[in-house]
């Protein structure tokens, strides 16, 4: 059981806006910032978002991230074939001391 | 452009040690950041394993922490991780990684599946 709580699907149309939520605690989410990574079939994750809802150089505007209290959510508009992959957010936990992961969101589009 | 790229062997026996090292180019180790491990068993999620700042202080996941042991080798530029008394649930693709401030992962290995075995 992963300390973030991710739904383990989601899915939309081609032009879609989606969202994907991560839910954590006190000692995670609100108190430190959350990451989102992108992980193609087969491949390594990718960074995606840092500090909440920053985008790294090459992330296409697309992809946005946002928190409030113990919740964080991913959306991606302007949905694309290739968007298809798994989704984690992560962030570190000051009661664990350690860096968590949620469970993944596998997103498909249609 | 930092590259990371982890090595060693693919295949390791019940209660032996798992070791593998990440290989860094295109940046200092010692410079800055946190290096690290995370791992991904078959067809499941990402477990962080953890980390070492490049001052050398550690940070180990609290459930790996008595098994775990991660180094850097400033003068070859790389990092390596032990693992300890392995059993089939740490079959898994490890991948090797650069953390900058608040935990962000912003390089990764290309990762290496590691399989538990006799």
């Amino acid at each position: 059981q992963s300390v973030l709580t991710q739904p383990p699907s989601a899915s939309g149309t081609p032009g879609q806006r989606v969202t994907i939520s991560c839910s954590g605690s006190s000692s995670n989410i609100r108190s430190n910032y959350v990451c989102w990574y992108q992980q193609l079939p087969g491949t390594a994750p990718k960074f995606l978002i840092y500090r909440n809802s920053q985008r790294p150089s090459g992330v296409p505007d697309r992809f946005s991230g946002s928190k409030s209290g113990t919740s964080a959510s991913l959306a991606i508009s302007g949905l694309r074939s290739e968007d298809e992959a798994d989704y984690y957010c992560a962030a570190w936990d000051d009661s664990l001391s350690a860096l968590v992961f949620g469970g993944g969101t596998k997103l498909t589009v249609l | 452009q930092v590259q990371l790229q982890e090595s060693g062997p693919g295949l390791v026996e019940p209660s032996e040690t798992l070791s593998l090292t990440c290989a860094v180019s295109g940046y200092s180790i010692s410079g800055g950041y946190y290096w690290g491990w995370i791992r991904q068993p078959p067809g499941k999620g990402l477990e962080w394993i953890g980390s070492v700042y490049h001052s050398g202080s550690t940070y180990y996941n609290p459930s790996l922490k008595s098994r775990v042991s991660i180094s850097l080798d400033t003068s070859k530029n790389h990092f390596s991780l032990k693992l300890s008394s392995v059993t089939a649930a740490d079959t898994a693709v490890y991948y090797c990684a650069r953390l900058g401030t608040n935990w962000g992962v912003d390089y990764w290995g290309q990762g290496t599946l590691v399989t538990v075995s006799s």
